[in-house]
């Protein structure tokens, strides 16, 4: 079946520090891949997605870039800010049948000190 | 205006009750769906339905019924709660087919004395 796995958190970083959070993926078919936010207490916001490969998805200064070749997506920020402080998901979803099913990472708990 | 609403956001009752957990979008999406979060932030599918009709069931205990009124709303009952049913729970929608992004509700915590 389809998988994704993060790094192992949390991962703790002072402001301004370059941030990486690692996910790679098993699929079954061609997947389209997520980054998602958590905010405390909040639902799920979408960071950014690439739907194809070698696509960089961008949003909010963070980058993510669809890897085929090493079914990866890591999540990247030059510069992270204490307001970075939430959960980050790794997330992917097939078309066909499955109507989207997002399948998760284990989510990875970032906080960030002045 | 909010894109996914959900009710209560919070809900603490006994095991053994029956409760309700609503949901609906103004998006305009043909695909509505549950997730469950447990205690250690892990995000499962439960549901999906599509148009009304139920696309997905991942192996979800029969205590817990979807319905669809409409394509706007999506419900959530659960019958005969159970310690183990303590989580929270996302509704989410989107246009239908593979590759669309989902867009969340706040989430419904639910807490079993």
């Amino acid at each position: 079946g389809d998988s994704v796995t993060q790094m192992e958190g949390p991962v703790t970083l002072s402001e301004e520090a370059f941030l990486t959070i690692n996910c790679t993926y098993t699929a079954t078919g061609y997947p389209s891949l997520f980054w998602y936010v958590q905010y405390p207490g909040e639902g799920l916001q979408l960071l950014l997605k690439a739907t194809k490969a070698d696509d960089k998805g961008s949003n909010k200064g963070f980058e993510a870039t669809y890897r085929k070749e090493t079914t990866s997506f890591h999540l990247e920020k030059g510069s992270v800010q204490v307001s970075d402080s939430a959960v980050y998901f790794c997330a992917l979803t097939i078309g066909g049948t499955s109507y989207g099913k997002l399948t998760f990472g284990q989510g990875t708990i970032l906080t960030v000190h002045p | 205006d909010t894109a996914v609403s959900q009710t209560p956001k919070y809900l603490v009752t006994q095991m053994g009750n029956d409760k309700s957990i609503k949901c609906e979008q103004n998006l305009g999406h043909d695909t509505m769906y549950w997730y469950k979060q447990d205690s250690k932030k892990f995000l499962k599918i439960m549901f999906s339905y599509n148009n009304k009709e139920l696309i997905i069931n991942e192996t979800v205990p029969n205590r817990f019924s979807p319905k669809s009124p409409d394509k706007a709303h999506l419900n959530l009952h659960i019958n005969s709660l159970e310690l183990g049913d303590s989580a929270v729970y996302f509704c989410a929608s989107s246009k239908a087919g593979g590759g669309q992004p989902q867009h969340f509700g706040d989430g419904t915590r639910l807490s079993i004395l």
